[in-house]
């Protein structure tokens, strides 16, 4: 899986969008981008993925360059629940990913939402 | 749906004791991850399931730690005996093919 790289950390106000970067220059051409993040004391939860397109749920959105080298992950109104490490990674195939789902997870940016 | 269930959720055990963690993954959930997390980084694989059959277990230090997951549902994580440095979180999730990953939130070790 091609190697993503992202700021250590990152402040956002209340009510503001939060627009968290990541690198992956290496990245191939059937792998796709994931976001997770962990809140203090719990497990990662997935955010959103995408391969080219833009996406957006109701978590958040994902903008993709269109040579795909870097996105962007946007919380369009962050809240204080907010406060959390975000991963980027990248792997191969979709949010199943069948027999290989393996997730190789780096150290993330520590997002922290200030009132 | 309860998610994924582990347990216990912290452990103090003394250096060179065993010690086991417990999962219960989500119903019908057919791959099972074990990962550890250290203080300030990412998750890291240990070993990955596929019903009872461990499919990726190349992570595992298999001197001490060793997993099962009888009849394909809740799964165990073993430490025999621990070391100072096995502290950390040990996280466990569930996934099938059309949902994706669930984690759960994890069992923190420490070892003094």
């Amino acid at each position: 899986d091609a190697k993503t790289t992202q700021p250590p950390s990152m402040d956002c106000a209340e009510g503001r969008a939060a627009n968290l970067p990541c690198n992956h220059s290496t990245i191939s051409g059937n792998e796709y981008v994931y976001w997770y993040r962990q809140i203090h004391s719990q497990g990662p939860q997935y955010i959103i993925h995408g391969l080219k397109n833009n996406e957006t749920n109701e978590m958040a959105s994902l903008i993709i360059t269109e040579d795909r080298k870097s996105s962007t992950l946007i919380l369009p109104h962050a809240t204080l629940r907010d406060t959390a490490v975000y991963y980027c990674i990248v792997r191969a195939g979709g949010r199943s990913g069948g027999s290989n789902y393996k997730l190789t997870f780096g150290k993330g940016t520590l997002l922290t939402v200030n009132p | 749906e309860a998610g994924v269930v582990q347990s216990p959720r912290y452990k103090i055990i003394e250096k060179k004791q065993p010690v086991a963690f417990w999962c219960n993954p989500i119903s019908g959930h057919n791959t099972l991850y074990w990962y550890r997390q250290n203080l300030g980084q990412g998750p890291e694989l240990l070993i990955r399931y596929e019903n009872e059959e461990a499919v990726d277990d190349s992570q595992l230090p298999k001197d001490r730690f060793s997993a099962e997951r009888l009849k394909g549902v809740d799964s165990t994580l073993k430490i025999q005996p621990a070391e100072l440095g096995d502290s950390a979180v040990y996280l466990c999730a569930s996934s099938d093919d059309s949902s994706g990953y669930t984690f759960g939130s994890g069992t923190r070790l420490t070892v003094v």
